[in-house]
């Protein structure tokens, strides 16, 4: 049963506009969140996260924003620019459990920014 | 060279071969993990070392053999493999009080014949 969900495999926005990446989870031990970029033939790259103290975490074009209760994510993009286009992994980890904070994955969703 | 780095890139093997796929980290970090990307599945979490020992082994066939020599180095060995194990493999570093602030190579394409 899959603990980090992302229910779009891909979507496809226009230069300038806003991207928005969702990412749903199940399990409430997660507390803190994490959103990885990959593109083609290297290895996902660590972009932001949060804590599950916040709500908002925003850095540059690049917002996450963090429902709880509804154990929703989302990454905002904004102005998206055709650089972006890559797949991005949202990750999710219980780090209040102690012992290795292991990272669990979604299945990625493909943005494709066209100019 | 900086980063971490996966040799080789690509690896096309039978199902009676040995082959080993390496690992290197020069972040200064000591905790090294495997990660295997399958088509349209999650990535998932293989072994984990931390401090040069195997703390996770997330039932993994025997096939794949990891071995860490030291904390920058980190190993899979791979014998009598299956088709299904086809797939990209990632190694990823982080230090061992921050472990989920994972930097991952570029991954080791393997297809298996």
């Amino acid at each position: 049963d899959q603990q980090v969900k992302q229910n779009s495999p891909s979507l496809s926005v226009q230069e300038g506009r806003i991207s928005i990446l969702n990412c749903d989870y199940t399990n409430s031990m997660f507390d803190y969140f994490l959103w990885y970029k990959k593109y083609p033939a290297e290895g996902p790259t660590f972009l932001i996260s949060i804590s599950s103290i916040k709500d908002k975490n925003e850095d540059g074009r690049f917002t996450v924003f963090l429902n709880k209760s509804a154990k929703h994510l989302s990454l905002h993009i904004v102005p998206s620019q055709p650089g972006d286009s890559a797949v991005y992994f949202c990750a999710a980890s219980a780090r209040r459990q102690g012992g290795s904070e292991k990272l669990v994955f979604g299945k990625g969703t493909k943005l494709t920014v066209n100019p | 060279e900086t980063g971490v780095t996966q040799t080789p890139r690509h690896l096309v093997m039978g199902m009676t071969n040995k082959k080993s796929l390496k690992c290197e980290q020069h972040l200064g970090h000591n905790a090294m993990y495997w990660y295997k990307q399958s088509a349209k599945k999650p990535l998932e979490l293989m072994f984990v070392y931390s401090l040069e020992e195997r703390v996770e082994n997330n039932s993994v066939p025997s096939r794949f053999s990891p071995e860490c020599p030291n904390s920058s180095h980190l190993f899979l060995h791979l014998h009598t493999l299956q088709p299904e194990d086809s797939a990209l493999y990632l190694c990823a570093s982080s230090p061992w009080d921050s472990t989920d602030t994972q930097y991952f190579g570029p991954g080791t394409r393997l297809t298996v014949l």
